[in-house]
């Protein structure tokens, strides 16, 4: 299994602004997936994006995948205070995801 | 997305006791279930992997032994933590895949467990 890194390490930005995560691997994948975990709390699934897709969507989510540069990119739109989070990513081959130590966003109001 | 549940969602008990912690799927059917732990400020370990009606890998360190883990049903896991110490004090999280053609992974809101 590989995992993830998200970089950078922990973000703060002003509540409204935009909030860009990056991942990056080493192996070729299936697909990839993006989690949010809340302090002491589960992880919550974001968005899982296919390896023959670029782009992805959801509500103020968006992810790209470039498979040629083994990277994905998270972009949070109009940050608001409970998006403050860690947020991991999951890159799936065949088997098991393993997780790095995420990016911990914090959003000031 | 798919919900995956766990109870219960804290425990504090005796050393020496044993502690077992469910973990279900609620509105599918996994192909695979995955038990993590987590250490404060520290990412998810993977800890082993359940497939229905076999036995459980587990990740190297991880005494098989101490963390029972049986995967009863497409729905139902258990981990079974046999003579609790201190030191396994934790935070564990299930996880539960879906299976082709989704293969996405859904994760239980996690049990704190304490020994005292």
């Amino acid at each position: 299994s590989q995992q993830g890194e998200e970089d950078p390490q922990a973000l703060s930005i002003q509540e409204g602004e935009n909030a860009t995560m990056n991942c990056s691997y080493k192996t070729s994948i299936n697909n990839l997936q993006w989690y949010r975990q809340n302090s002491g709390r589960g992880l919550v699934h974001l968005i899982l994006i296919r390896s023959n897709e670029r782009e992805k969507h959801s509500g103020r989510l968006r992810v790209t995948l470039d498979t040629s540069k083994k990277s994905s990119s998270l972009l949070i739109t109009a940050s608001r205070a409970a998006d403050t989070a860690s947020y991991f990513c999951a890159p799936f081959g065949n088997e098991k995801l393993t997780f790095g130590t995420g990016t911990r966003l914090t959003i000031i109001p | 997305g798919a919900v995956v549940s766990q109870h219960p969602s804290r425990v504090i008990c005796k050393s020496g006791t044993s502690v077992k912690i469910e973990c279900r799927s609620l509105d599918f059917q996994a192909t695979t279930m995955f038990w993590y732990r987590q250490f404060p400020k520290q990412s998810l370990m993977l800890m082993a992997t359940s497939n229905e009606g076999s036995k459980a890998t587990y990740e190297q360190g991880v005494e098989k032994d101490k963390f029972l883990i049986n995967h009863a049903s497409l729905t139902l896991s258990t981990l079974t933590v046999t003579s609790a110490h201190p030191e396994d004090s934790s935070f564990y999280i299930c996880s539960a895949r879906r299976g082709e053609p989704y293969n996405e992974q859904f994760f239980g809101p996690g049990t704190r467990l304490t020994v005292l």
